[in-house]
């Protein structure tokens, strides 16, 4: 059974800093992993899509990479700013479904 | 190109009604999945659909809630009978070729059970 984990649970940097979100899963047999942002009571924004045979996919200050035989991703967002503060999300394909972490709460302060 | 839409965003129901809930999903998009994300919990895949076909519903309740994606008209996620443990968000995404692609996730329908 995939399960996916998210570390650390929380976060709070100031503003500037590089950070990285760490994502890791059980099950090799993915076929990609999206990360997604989530606001106070909103939805979810989709941010990054890694198909299984990329090794990283860049937007912006955001940089995800993937290494599939380890079972892991990281997002690297660069200078943050406080509009970067949010819940961020991994969620892996496998199967027909996504199976999602428990998220990282991110805080940037000024 | 409007995005997944919800409605109603917000639906309060006494234990012992139905609620139903309404996503249309993006233009073009015939694959639609719906997530329920409890208090406190993370996202827990439901159900998918194609244009009157349900692929997967492993994880359904397996009483009291259904799930259907008519030729014409918005994806439909009914909940009969509510009980408070019912109450939650259920988001609604869609994907346009297979479950493979990048999946839009609409704003979500926040279900309050008295």
């Amino acid at each position: 059974k995939q399960e996916v984990t998210q570390i650390p649970a929380a976060l709070s940097v100031p503003e500037g800093e590089n950070l990285v979100l760490n994502c890791s899963f059980t099950d090799s047999a993915i076929y990609n992993l999206q990360w997604f942002r989530q606001d106070p009571g909103k939805g979810l924004t989709s941010l990054l899509l890694i198909q299984s045979s990329q090794r990283e996919q860049t937007s912006g200050r955001l940089n995800a990479s993937l290494d599939k035989s380890s079972g892991r991703s990281t997002l690297y967002i660069a200078a943050s700013q406080p509009g970067d503060s949010a819940t961020y999300l991994c969620a892996v394909c496998n199967t027909d479904k996504l199976i999602f972490g428990t998220g990282t709460r991110l805080q940037v302060f000024p | 190109n409007a995005g997944v839409m919800q409605n109603p965003r917000h639906l309060v129901r006494r234990r012992g009604q139905e609620a139903r809930l309404r996503c249309s999903p993006m233009k073009g998009h015939s694959h639609v999945y719906w997530y329920r994300q409890l208090p406190e919990e993370g996202l827990k895949f439901m159900v998918y659909l194609q244009k009157e076909n349900i692929i997967d519903e492993s994880g359904m309740p397996k009483e009291r809630f259904s799930a259907e994606f008519p030729k014409e008209g918005p994806s439909i996620l009914r909940i009969q009978q509510v009980v408070r443990g019912d109450s939650a968000a259920y988001f609604c995404a869609s994907s346009l070729d297979s479950f493979k692609d990048t999946q839009y996730f609409g704003p979500g329908t926040r279900l309050t059970v008295l």
